[in-house]
């Protein structure tokens, strides 16, 4: 079975500055996705990026980049410039593809101080 | 982006009573919905996954005769809590592909609390 791993419950960053948080995985598959979901306090999941494994490139959209290393099964989320509208809950999540469900991590929270 | 709508967004119910809840994909159609599980500042755990016109698949340790999935339309898929007990409070949510291998969409949650 498919464990996704998030060894930081908590973190805090300025505004403004840049915060990474961590995310490993393991798995037996070859092809498959990772995600990065954030849930603010409404509890609403919110796509924030997503990783195809066959993909070396990593993904990024606007202030958030990820870190894919595909061999040490890691997939760590960068987000830039961080802002008071990014403080939720991130939840790293992986999904075998077709008709799978997603494996989340146990979450981070994220607290951006002003 | 895709919107799922579910409904109800919060319930309370009594002791040995059924609540269904329900998945709604607004404006697409899912051949497969999701079910999800949050204990309060816990992860989501996957429940079953819904599949249009047939069976649900139930993961490992969760009751198919406790929480009764029906997927009876491309559109809609209901979950219903059988004789719930307190421990069965809890925070479900479903999700959607618009299609194989892309992103799920979420519905709001529902937030189920048995007295």
């Amino acid at each position: 079975a498919q464990t996704v791993t998030q060894s930081q419950p908590e973190m805090s960053v300025q505004e403004a500055e840049t915060v990474t948080l961590s995310c490993t995985y393991d798995t037996s598959e070859s092809d498959y996705y990772l995600f990065w979901y954030k849930q603010p306090p409404s509890r609403q999941m919110i796509l924030v990026i997503r990783q195809e494994a066959y993909k070396q490139q990593n993904a990024t959209e606007n202030r958030f980049s990820v870190n894919f290393q595909k061999a040490a099964k890691s997939f760590s989320l960068k987000i830039s410039d961080s802002q008071l509208g990014d403080a939720a809950m991130y939840f790293c999540a992986y999904s075998g593809g077709g008709a799978d469900g997603l494996t989340f991590g146990k979450g981070t929270h994220l607290i951006i101080q002003p | 982006g895709a919107v799922v709508s579910q409904h109800p967004s919060w319930v309370i119910c009594k002791s040995g009573t059924s609540v269904k809840i329900e998945c709604r994909s607004l404006d697409f159609q899912a051949t497969t919905m999701f079910w999800y599980r949050q204990f309060p500042k816990q992860s989501l755990m996957l429940m079953a996954t819904s599949n249009e016109g047939s069976k649900a698949t139930y993961e490992q340790g969760v009751e198919k005769d406790k929480f009764l999935i029906n997927h009876a339309s491309l559109t809609l898929s209901t979950l219903t809590v059988t004789s719930a007990h307190p421990e069965d409070s809890s925070f479900y949510i479903c999700s959607a592909c618009l299609g194989v291998n892309t992103e799920a969409f979420f519905g709001q949650g529902t937030r189920l609390t048995v007295v």
